[in-house]
Formats: C-alpha cells, structure tokens, sequence
C-alpha cells in the first residue's frame, strides 16, 4: 500500500515569493493534516480536514498561509508571500475518520522548504 | 490536552534493551497515551498507544504506571534503525489533535 506522499521534497524560493505544497494522502482516508515542523522541534498541527471541510484551522497564519482539499482527496498548502521565518519542514499526514480518540496517523516525508 | 515529560536524549547500545520514560503528572481518566517516532529526514511515525493496561505490538512494548502518571516505552532489543526522536503524547477522547513536544532522542551505539 502507498504511503503519504508529498511533493516537492526540498524547495528554495526568494523571500516574498510564493510557494505551494502539494499532498496526496492514503487512499480511504478521510481527514488530512498539515503540520509545521521547525529545527528541533516537535510537528505543529495548521490545519486538519474532514474531507473537504477545514475542521481545525486555528493555528494556520491566514494572512499568508491558505489551504485546499478539493473532492476531500488530494490536497494544497501554500505561502503568499514566503517569509525568512518560513523556512522549515512542512509535513502532511492522513488518517480514518477519528472516533472516539485520536487515530494513527500516517505522515509524509514532509518538503523542507529554504527561504533566502 | 495535558503535558508530558521526556528527557532530551538516550544512549543505548545495540542488541541491548532500551527503556524509554514519559512521566503525565496532570493525565486525566480519558487521556490515553501514544508514542510515535520520528527517523531522520523522515516523517514521524506511529509505534504504539495505550489507556489503562500495559500494551504489546511487534514494534515495542508499553507500560504505564498504575497510577497513569508515567509510561515506559520498551523496546527489546534496539538496533541502529531505532536511533530516532520519539514523541510521548496524551489525547484526550474525543480530541482528535496530536500535539508533539520536543520527545526524546535516541541514540544506538554499534
């Protein structure tokens, strides 16, 4: 069975520009989150979906950050425009619907991402 | 969610069981516990999880105190594919967040 997959793995980019992350998750998963994840630190959660709803995004910087799940599959972070303190690795995972607790969760290599 | 405790970093030879310590002082009846891992330059990944009773699975094992306010992940034999940072985390039921601190990095001397 295919793993989380996610693309590109690295990418470097000016400040200012813009940047897009693109997830697929597992097949059959229903919610999909997108985690930050600075040198030394543990995952930060920005957003998680229910399908192609945004059921948590609290943490997601809305200013510059935005997200997409279309048809509750495949699914799209981006960065308009990418700041110094941006750089960091950005991780997506999946999971069946919670219930009850929270579920395994199954993550991508994750795209480090440079801004100069 | 409550916190949790972990020291910064492990050594452990190969071959050699490793013990690995979490402590939950503020754990409520309903949070249970999880470990994941996380390889270098890789995503974390899930190891096992428990609520009340010790737990086996073919990765480690897992003991949690009676009073549930520590838990040991054990693994029985490491080996050098072990050298990981691994995360102990408490979610409550019904909360379907994860929330990673800084775990605990282990290391495994040949």
């Amino acid at each position: 069975e295919a793993g989380v997959v996610q693309s590109p793995r690295y990418k470097i980019i000016e400040k200012k520009q813009p940047v897009a992350f693109w997830c697929n998750p597992i097949s059959g998963h229903n919610t999909l989150y997108w985690y930050l994840q600075n040198l030394g630190q543990g995952p930060e959660l920005l957003i998680r979906y229910e399908n192609e709803e945004a059921v948590d995004d609290s943490q997601l910087p809305k200013d510059r950050f935005s997200a997409e799940r279309l048809k509750g599959v495949d699914s799209t972070l981006k960065i308009q425009p990418a700041e110094l303190g941006d750089s960091a690795v950005y991780l997506c995972a999946s999971s069946t619907t919670p219930s009850g607790r929270a579920s395994e969760q199954f993550f991508g290599p994750g795209t480090r991402l440079t801004v100069l | 969610d409550a916190k949790t405790t972990q020291p910064n970093s492990m050594e452990s030879n190969e071959e050699e069981p490793v013990h690995l310590p979490c402590n939950h002082s503020t754990i409520s009846g309903t949070d249970y516990i999880h470990w994941y891992r996380q390889l270098p330059s890789q995503g974390p990944e899930y190891v096992i999880h428990g609520l009340t009773s010790n737990v086996n699975n073919r990765m480690a094992s897992l003991a949690i105190a009676e009073d549930r306010k520590s838990s040991t992940l054990i693994l029985h034999r490491a080996t050098l594919r072990d050298a990981a940072v691994y995360y102990c985390i408490l979610s409550g039921a019904g909360s379907y967040q994860l929330t990673f601190g800084k775990g605990t990095k282990l290391s495994v001397i040949p």
